[in-house]
């Protein structure tokens, strides 16, 4: 069964205290993995989309890689306005659907 | 401005009535989606669609129904067969269904 599952749940940081979030996945025939961060009240904003194994995307503070089995977010030197929700999604083989983790809550305070 | 419009915002309805939300999108995008997230869980997949006059059945399609009869617009019916109808509700679309999708802002629904 494909699944996704994420950690930690939550993590809270002090701003400029770097860490990252994680993505683990088991799926078959993996077409594609993206990660959405989520304002409260909001619509998911897409982030990233990852293709293969060893692929790397950087955008301001965040990097997003991936191996054959998960992905990891990496925050370097976060700011309280990266405070949000971090979803993470696969995309199985030719199906067009996306299959969601249950997210992580990010909270960094100043 | 190109983008992903879901209306209402805020819908209340009482229990045992039909409720449409509204999705229009305007980035020519052939693939829409309908996903409901509840509190402490991630998004999970109502139905689907690659391409006008076509849709299949997502994780949790029961008590709910779909159209796709012109590419920019998918609306989503609530029944009254849906035994749990109060959540947040997330419309999607992608260029082909095989990249990545863009979100509405959503529509919370409470059944009263």
């Amino acid at each position: 069964e494909d699944q996704v599952t994420q950690s930690p749940e939550a993590l809270r940081l002090q701003e400029g205290e770097s860490s990252s979030l994680n993505c683990s996945y088991t799926v078959s025939g993996l077409r594609g993995l993206f990660w959405y961060r989520q304002d409260p009240g909001k619509g998911p904003e897409f982030l990233f989309t990852l293709y293969s194994a060893g692929e790397e995307k950087e955008k301001e503070r965040l990097k997003a890689t991936l191996t054959k089995k998960e992905s990891f977010l990496h925050i370097t030197a976060p700011k309280p306005e990266d405070s949000a929700t971090y979803l993470c999604a696969v995309q199985p083989g030719n199906t067009g659907k996306l299959i969601f983790g249950q997210g992580t809550t990010l909270q960094v305070k100043p | 401005d190109g983008g992903i419009t879901q209306s209402p915002k805020y819908l209340f309805r009482k229990e045992g009535q039909n409720v449409t939300l509204s999705c229009e999108q305007n980035l020519n995008h052939d693939a829409m989606y309908w996903y409901r997230q509840d509190p402490g869980q991630g998004l999970r997949l109502i139905y689907y669609s690659q391409i006008v006059n076509d849709f299949q059945k997502g994780d949790i399609a029961e008590g709910y129904s779909v159209s796709r009869e012109k590419k920019e617009s998918f609306p989503l019916t609530v029944t009254s067969a849906q035994k749990n109808p109060t959540a947040f509700y997330l419309c999607a679309s992608s260029i082909t269904g095989l990249t990545e999708a863009f979100f509405g802002q959503g529509t919370r629904l409470t059944v009263v």
